[in-house]
């Protein structure tokens, strides 16, 4: 079935500095989710991309899903601590959702 | 609060009990799903209803796993049975039925259950 895989798996930044987390498919995706998890909080939904290299922004947050429609990417620009968690990136056909591992962000003020 | 509730928040059981919990979805949503999450991992689909109907089961899930949607409102989550590698956080969550709307999912708080 799908699969998402995410790298790195953490990633631990100066307060400021830029982060991006990526996930590949080996297989072509019809959407691909962006989620963030708190410590101790549950997923959140950040943003849905269904077309063939869309970028969305989000403030300080940019997401790109590649034009062969196999990989996303989430950069988030001079990082804050409020940006601490874990971003996960799942896709979906019927609203299933396979979910990857997750990337683990730690900012270090 | 209008977002989705879960009950109990937490659970300790012994090995070989029965559990239930209970998820209530955003009201308007007639989508409601059910996952599972371990420690490091992300969360893990086991199934999902629309309204009453229960669409999808994952093949990874017991028999010891039932869920029910009696009246296409609430939710509950059964596992009989347990055994020590149910222990995980049991996410609830809920999206309208439409795409691309049934791809972006409110999740529960989770209610984390520890079999001992």
């Amino acid at each position: 079935g799908q699969q998402v895989m995410q790298i790195p798996q953490y990633q631990h930044v100066q307060e400021g500095e830029d982060f991006t987390t990526y996930c590949n498919s080996s297989t072509t995706l019809s959407n691909i989710q962006w989620y963030k998890q708190r410590p101790g909080g549950h997923p959140v939904f950040l943003i849905q991309l269904v077309k063939s290299g869309e970028v969305k922004k989000q403030k300080r947050l940019t997401f790109q899903f590649g034009e062969a429609k196999k990989n996303s990417s989430l950069h988030i620009t001079a990082t804050q601590t409020t940006d601490v968690g874990t971003y996960f990136c799942a896709t979906g056909n019927t609203g299933k959702l396979i979910f990857g591992q997750g990337t683990t962000l730690q900012v270090k003020p | 609060d209008t977002g989705v509730s879960q009950d109990p928040r937490h659970k300790i059981t012994k090995r070989g009990q029965n559990v239930t919990f209970r998820c209530d979805p955003i009201s308007e949503h007639n989508r409601l799903y059910w996952y599972r999450q371990t420690l490091g991992q992300g969360p893990e689909f086991l199934t999902y209803f629309q309204n009453e109907a229960q669409l999808e089961k994952s093949r990874l899930l017991s028999d010891r796993f039932s869920a029910e949607r009696p009246k296409g409102s609430f939710s509950t989550l059964e596992i009989q049975r347990t055994e020590q590698g149910d222990s995980a956080m049991y996410l609830c969550a809920s999206s309208g039925d439409h795409w691309p709307s049934y791809n972006e999912q409110f999740f529960g708080p989770g209610t984390r259950l520890t079999v001992l």
